[in-house]
């Protein structure tokens, strides 16, 4: 099975603080995704990514940038954290969309 | 645009219960149907995929057709257990993109 690591379950920062969210897969797959998930928003994306060092904006991709050197990672950046990013993060990957995408287990942010 | 509308929540239910969460898309194209399952405190996993129309996806006693006709893709299982309390999306993929429903939250109650 495809496996999509997620670095943290957990995360408290402090606002202000540069935030790393690493996600990392282990099946070769070309595209990469980040979602927020809020009660009452569902997902929405924010960056992806098709191949190495190539990177796309999603639909809310204000306050963050993204990283991927390597085609198994892809790293989500809080540039300066706020507290209205304090959300569950969810990372996933997959060969093609039309098989379905494979998520991490997410990592809750929690920004003080 | 491409979108996916689901029932909204909370859906509470008694175990053995008949459970339907109602699943609608508009799309331009031709395109894959998915249901993901959210257990608490855990990311999406896949639960079952229809490519085609009139393709039927099953997985742990759930089941959902593709209806090309009604542009639906309604999840239905004949009897819930506790353990399938969780939040349901429906989704959609047409080539590179795709969408999320707002998901629905399943409570089974013994």
């Amino acid at each position: 099975d495809v496996k999509v690591t997620q670095s943290s379950r957990y995360l408290v920062k402090r606002t202000g603080e540069k935030v790393f969210l690493e996600c990392v897969q282990d099946m070769d797959h070309e595209n990469m995704f980040w979602y927020r998930q809020d009660p009452g928003l569902g997902l929405r994306l924010i960056y992806f990514s098709y191949d190495v060092k190539m990177k796309e904006k999603g639909d809310i991709p204000e306050g963050y940038s993204v990283s991927r050197e390597k085609k198994e990672r892809f790293s989500l950046i809080l540039e300066s954290a706020s507290t209205n990013q304090t959300s569950m993060y969810l990372c996933a990957s997959s060969l093609v969309p039309d098989r379905g995408y494979t998520f991490g287990s997410g990592t809750r942010l929690t920004v003080v | 645009g491409d979108s996916v509308t689901q029932m909204e929540g909370p859906v509470t239910l008694s175990e053995e219960a008949f459970l339907t969460i109602n699943c609608t898309y508009t799309a331009t194209g031709y395109p894959s149907l998915f249901w993901y399952v959210q257990y608490p405190g855990e990311g999406l996993q896949l639960l079952l995929k229809a490519t085609k129309a009139d393709d039927k996806g099953s997985n742990k006693g759930f089941e959902a057709t593709y209806r090309k006709e009604t542009t639906s893709f309604h999840l239905e299982k004949g009897s819930v257990q506790v353990s399938d309390s969780a939040v349901y999306f429906c989704a959609l993929s047409t080539g590179n993109q795709f969408y999320f429903g707002t998901g629905t939250s399943l409570t089974v109650i013994p």
